[in-house]
């Protein structure tokens, strides 16, 4: 199995600031075929379902505001709000799916406003 | 706009099986490939399974001498079932959709169900 590690566990950001999520897999996520990583971004707001923010490490999902940016490959990747709303509070996931089928996420990171 | 919705019992007992059916609206359930994926109160995502229209399937591994997905076309629906369950099956269930053109991204999810393992 892949395992993904997410830091930090949780965060707490000043509004308007920058917030930064790391997440690293156990092995490359590096697609061949389409020399594109395998790695997407998931928002989880209380109460609600994980929403997809970003795919293919750094392609944003339509309707998701430009703020949110992914970056990253191989093995080591980032999820990066720009300036950070109240609207943002959530807990953030990534998730692999190089061995699609089966896919895995990472943990979680619990992002909080200071 | 596609919808997921999950129903099913919210209590199930130590050793029974749970069972949960999602159904979809707003579009057909052929040509994707639908999945379950559950959340344990406080805590991360985990894979159960997903399958595809045609009733092709593939299970977590942690998971897989107990699960069993199905699909019904005819009703727009798939399920599943989880056998001999116990208090650490205690989850929120979610099913969701695979993106058409990208296997393993989850862009439509159901709202979940919470079900509790419990005498």
């Amino acid at each position: 199995d892949i395992v993904m590690t997410q830091s930090p566990d949780s965060l707490a950001v000043s509004l308007g600031e920058r917030a930064t999520i790391n997440c690293k897999s156990s092995q490359s996520l590096l697609y061949s075929s389409n020399n594109r990583d395998s790695l997407a971004w998931y928002q989880q707001k209380p109460g609600q379902p994980p929403k997809l923010l970003i795919y293919w490490a750094s392609m944003r999902e339509s309707g998701v505001p430009d703020r949110f940016s992914g970056s990253g490959s191989g093995t080591d990747f980032t999820l990066t709000i720009s300036s950070l709303q109240v609207e943002d509070v959530a807990v953030y996931y990534c998730q692999q799916y190089y061995s699609s089928p089966g896919i895995t996420f990472g943990q979680g990171t619990r992002l909080e406003i200071k | 706009q596609v919808e997921l919705q999950e129903s099913g019992p919210g209590l199930v007992k130590p050793s029974e099986t749970l069972s949960l059916t999602c159904t979809v609206s707003g579009g057909s359930i052929r040509s994707y490939y639908w999945r379950w994926i559950r959340q344990p109160p406080g805590k991360g995502l985990e894979y159960i399974g997903y399958i595809y229209y045609n009733g092709n399937t593939n299970y977590n591994p942690s998971l897989k001498s107990r699960v069993t997905i199905s699909v019904d076309t005819s009703q727009n629906q798939f399920s599943l079932k989880l056998s001999s369950v116990t208090a650490a099956d205690t989850a929120v269930y979610y099913c969701a959709r695979d993106n058409t053109m990208i296997r393993g991204v989850l862009d439509y999810w159901g709202r979940g169900k919470l079900v509790t393992v419990s005498s």
